[in-house]
């Protein structure tokens, strides 16, 4: 069974501490994102990568980090900086190559307190 | 600055009538659409896309409009079933290098009242 998988579905964290997020998929796909949504709001990107080894900065990228050693993997770090990581965060995939449809995993709740 | 957006927080319908979500845009060099329905705690599921070269894309029950001069999109579902409630999300991608790049929309809550 092809898709993205995201864990753990909720996380829970203390101020003042990093945390990752785990986002992979089976679907061969080049492109990789990640998203936050607060209530109300719509999706909006944090970091994205075409390609192994390569990754931009989305429109909120302040307080994030990524990396993208595996063509699988692109797990987000939740850095101390980020003023307000509460949110539920979102990873997608695309196949890349003029295609535009993204699509995601099921999501993460981080709850920092 | 929104470059996407969608000004009906929600709306309400009754089963087997039609529902009709509006999207509008400022950026003209957006040249490609997509829709997205989101339940709770879960993520986004594409429903239908459409390119800047129709003005239609049908995939069985949706439907989606573009007009391109007005930069206004629309999501037509018909019959409309209790199933379809969820949060509605219209993306939009500038193509060519910004083309793994979606801005999406606010959302549109959809209730379906059997």
């Amino acid at each position: 069974d092809g898709g993205i998988t995201q864990s753990p579905k909720y996380l829970f964290r203390k101020e003042g501490q990093n945390v990752t997020l785990s986002c992979e998929q089976n679907l061969n796909h080049d492109a990789m994102y990640w998203y936050r949504q607060d209530p109300g709001q719509g999706l909006r990107l944090i970091y994205y990568s075409q390609i192994v080894n390569d990754f931009q900065k989305g429109d909120i990228a302040e307080g994030y980090s990524v990396s993208r050693e595996k063509k699988e993997s692109f797990p987000l770090t939740v850095t101390s900086a980020q003023k307000n990581p509460t949110a539920f965060y979102l990873c997608a995939s695309s196949i890349g190559q003029g295609r535009y449809e993204q699509y995601f995993g099921p999501g993460t709740r981080l709850t920092v307190t | 600055d929104q470059q996407v957006k969608q000004n009906s927080p929600s709306l309400s319908v009754q089963e087997g009538r039609i529902s009709i979500l509006n999207c509008d845009y400022t950026n003209s060099m957006f040249d490609y659409f997509l829709w997205y329905k989101k339940y709770p705690a879960e993520g986004p599921t594409f429903l239908i896309s459409i390119s800047s070269i129709k003005d239609k894309n049908e995939d069985g029950r949706f439907t989606v409009f573009l007009n391109k001069s007005a930069k206004h999109l629309s999501l037509h579902i018909v019959p409309s079933q209790p199933g379809d409630s969820a949060v509605y999300f219209c993306a939009a991608s500038r193509g060519g290098e910004y083309g793994n790049k979606l801005v999406f929309g606010a959302g549109t809550i959809l209730r379906v009242k059997s």
